[in-house]
């Protein structure tokens, strides 16, 4: 069975300060790692997957995850917060094969304070 | 290209009742995954369908059903209502079946349903 953490509900920082969002899962097979992000109103949207191929990930607006397997983390960064990426964060974990699900953590509500 | 629809996005229904709700995935994608999303329980996966089989199941009720056309549309049902059952409904389409890095799935926004 695969399992997501992430820690916190609720991340507050500053326009222009470091977004770090942490998430750390649990799988007994390699593990293929996703973050979304869900705007008020609206559907996920992917911003990033980890499939194996590096363990730092870039993905969209500026954010980058780094999968660490000794700290079976996957925790999402950006340099600079803007008030737009005020949403909430999904960190997700699958594994390949004809029974896989996404299944997700909790999720993080992230402020920005102008 | 058009993204994930669903219809309709917001629906009031009373306890007892039966709802259907709708999703069209993206062009040529054929696998459409449901996903229900409370304040409490969080994302939950509730199906997924391919080529009009169900391929995988979440741990629901059989209140909570669904099919698939052969156009890759897909319908769930939920019969007998429930106030448990108000919730957002996610629906996510990808080219093939969701168990895999490469099959990225894409989400609609959604049908934000109210039992009363």
């Amino acid at each position: 069975a695969q399992s997501v953490t992430q820690l916190g509900s609720h991340v507050s920082v500053s326009e222009g300060a470091l977004v770090l969002l942490r998430c750390n899962y649990s799988s007994s097979v390699p593990p293929y790692l996703f973050w979304y992000v869900q705007y008020p109103n609206q559907g996920l949207q992917l911003l990033l997957k980890y499939t194996s191929a590096a363990t730092l990930v870039k993905g969209i607006n500026g954010f980058e995850a780094e999968f660490k397997k000794s700290e079976t983390s996957f925790h999402l960064t950006k340099p600079s917060a803007h008030m737009s990426d005020a949403a909430e964060y999904f960190c997700a974990v699958t594994r390949t094969g004809a029974n896989s699900k996404l299944t997700f953590g909790k999720g993080i509500t992230l402020s920005v304070r102008p | 290209k058009a993204g994930v629809t669903q219809t309709p996005r917001y629906l009031i229904k009373t306890r007892g009742q039966q709802v259907t709700l709708s999703c069209s995935p993206i062009s040529g994608h054929r696998s459409v995954s449901w996903y229900q999303q409370t304040p409490g329980q969080g994302l939950q996966f509730l199906f997924e369908y391919f080529s009009e089989t169900q391929r995988n199941k979440g741990n629901f009720p059989g209140r909570f059903s669904g099919r698939q056309f052969s156009n890759s549309r897909s319908e769930m049902n939920v019969s007998t209502l429930e106030l448990g059952d108000s919730a957002l409904y996610l629906c996510a389409s990808s080219l093939a079946l969701a168990g895999g890095p490469l099959e990225t799935q894409y989400f609609g926004p959604g049908t934000r349903l109210l039992v009363l």
